[in-house]
C-alpha cells in the first residue's frame, strides 16, 4: 500500500525567501514521487517528477525536490519565491506495481506575502 | 492543443436528479480516471480505466459510475446524487496503462454542488 503525507497544510513565506513544503511517503514498492501545483480556480499542473533517476529532480518555475529514501521524503524548493508561486501544492506518490496510480497528499497552501 | 476537457465546468442540483459529467482528451491516452476533491483530504480517486471497455473502482466509487465507451471519452455518471456528493471533481488521462512514470493530465475541473 501507498500513503504519502504533507506536514504543513499552510505555509506563508516573503516574497523573495525559499520555500520548504514537506512530503513523506510510504511506499511497498519503488516508487514514483510528483508534485503538482493547483492555482485559483484552475486545474493540476505537473511541476515535476521523480522516477528512478537522479535524485534531485529539477521542475518548472524554478522548483527541485530532492528524493531521500532513507528519510522516506520528498521535499519540494525553492531559492527565491515569487508572488505568482501562492497555490496549493500537493505530493502524490505512485506504487510501480500499483495500477491505481496516483495517492495524492492532503494539500499545502502556500502564500506568498509582498 | 492537447487537453482534457470537462463539462460542465459547474453544477447545482437537487438530490435524485441523474446527471452526467463528461470527459474527453484529444492526446490518444489509454488511462483516464476520475477523481474528487475535497477540503483537507487532497484528491481521492473514484473510478479509473485502462483502455476502451475496461473499468474498475478506485478508493471512493459508491455513488458513481463511469463507461469507456471509446478512447477519448470517459463520462462520470452520478444515478441519484447526494449532497455528499458537493466536491469539485477532475477528470485526467495519461498514455501509461499501469506505469507509474507516466505524467497524468487534468482537466479543468467540475464543480459539483448537490442540494
Amino acid at each position: 500500500a501507498q500513503s504519502v503525507t504533507q506536514l504543513d497544510s499552510h505555509v506563508s513565506v516573503s516574497e523573495g525567501t525559499p520555500v520548504l513544503l514537506r512530503c513523506n511517503y510510504s511506499s511497498s514498492y519503488s516508487p514514483s514521487l510528483f508534485w503538482y501545483v493547483q492555482h485559483p480556480n484552475k486545474g493540476l499542473q505537473l511541476l515535476l517528477k521523480y522516477t528512478s533517476a537522479a535524485t534531485l529532480v529539477k521542475g518548472i518555475n524554478g522548483f527541485e525536490a530532492e528524493f531521500k529514501k532513507s528519510e522516506t521524503s520528498f521535499h519540494l524548493t525553492k531559492p527565491s519565491a515569487h508572488m505568482s508561486d501562492a497555490a496549493e501544492y500537493f505530493c502524490v506518490v505512485s506504487d510501480s506495481g500499483s495500477a491505481r496510480q496516483l495517492t495524492f497528499g492532503s494539500g499545502t497552501q502556500l502564500t506568498v506575502l509582498p | 492543443e492537447a487537453q482534457v476537457t470537462q463539462n460542465p465546468r459547474y453544477l447545482i442540483t437537487v438530490t435524485g436528479k441523474k446527471l452526467t459529467v463528461t470527459c474527453s482528451q484529444n492526446m490518444n491516452h489509454e488511462y483516464m480516471s476520475w477523481y474528487r476533491q475535497d477540503p483537507g483530504l487532497g484528491l481521492r480517486q473514484i473510478y479509473y480505466s485502462m483502455n476502451v471497455e475496461v473499468t474498475d473502482k478506485g478508493d471512493v466509487p459508491e455513488g458513481y459510475k463511469v463507461s469507456r465507451k471509446e478512447k477519448r471519452n470517459f463520462p462520470l455518471i452520478l444515478e441519484s446524487p447526494s449532497p455528499n456528493q458537493t466536491s469539485l471533481y477532475f477528470c485526467a488521462s495519461s498514455f501509461g496503462l499501469a506505469t507509474s512514470t507516466d505524467t497524468q493530465y487534468f482537466g479543468p475541473g467540475t464543480r459539483l454542488t448537490v442540494l
